[in-house]
């Protein structure tokens, strides 16, 4: 158990819906990042916040957004959902206070787009 | 730009040596971590090199030479629950501590 906690673990919905994906940082850590995981594929990073601040954007796409809140949790929203946004969604966290900083990984949230 | 190459598949026997490769081509270096992903599970750390050299930890050691771009994980031992992807992941040089990660090495033990 890392220690990140996200919910919910699955998710089954419709296209052109919207969702919302949150992560619960590991106690301490004040770095959050996004990332996704497509079939067979890498895992893509979208967007890192650090203490409630959006520090970098990867490839995210414009129907998506993030936010992080006092309390450092973090949500992902995803909205006009397609069926190529079928994935895992993962968070991770981490201190971010050297650069030896390891990430430790959530265990995800499975999106199925119908 | 980033690039990150490690092989896609890879077969092992039960107890032997495997050694998994990882080329990069990044705007900036500062860092470079290998993780384990089992099947549907969250990735989890095995190590972290950002000088050149190997670091040996257990059954697992990770090589890193910055100035050819390349880094290897060595697997010894093997056990049948290695089997599971093994990820490459470079941290570029600057303040988001992001990573950049390989699509990963799918690796499989067979007895």
């Amino acid at each position: 158990d890392s220690g990140v906690t996200q919910t919910p673990k699955h998710l089954i919905t419709a296209t052109g819906q919207r969702v919302t994906l949150r992560c619960s940082p590991r106690s301490g850590d004040l770095s959050v990042y996004w990332y996704q995981q497509s079939l067979d594929q890498g895992l893509q990073f979208l967007i890192q916040y650090y203490n409630g601040e959006e520090r970098a954007k990867g490839n995210i796409l414009e129907r998506f957004s993030a936010q992080q809140f006092p309390d450092l949790h973090s949500e992902l929203n995803l909205s006009s959902l397609e069926l190529g946004d079928s994935a895992l969604y993962f968070c991770a966290s981490s201190v971010s206070g050297s650069d030896s900083d390891e990430q430790f990984f959530g265990p995800g949230t499975r999106l199925t787009v119908l | 730009g980033q690039n990150i190459d490690q092989p896609t598949e890879m077969t092992a026997t039960e107890g032997a040596i495997v050694q998994i490769n990882c080329t990069y081509q990044t705007s900036g270096f500062n860092g470079l971590f290998w993780y384990q992903q089992h099947a549907g599970e969250a990735p989890t750390f095995l190590s972290y090199n950002v000088l050149d050299g190997l670091e040996e930890k257990g059954r697992f050691s990770s090589f890193l030479s910055r100035s050819k771009g390349y880094s290897y994980l060595l697997l010894k031992e093997l056990q049948m629950k290695d089997s599971a992807s093994y990820l490459c992941a470079v941290r570029g040089k600057d303040s988001s501590y992001k990573l950049i990660f390989g699509s990963g090495t799918r690796l499989l033990v067979r007895p």
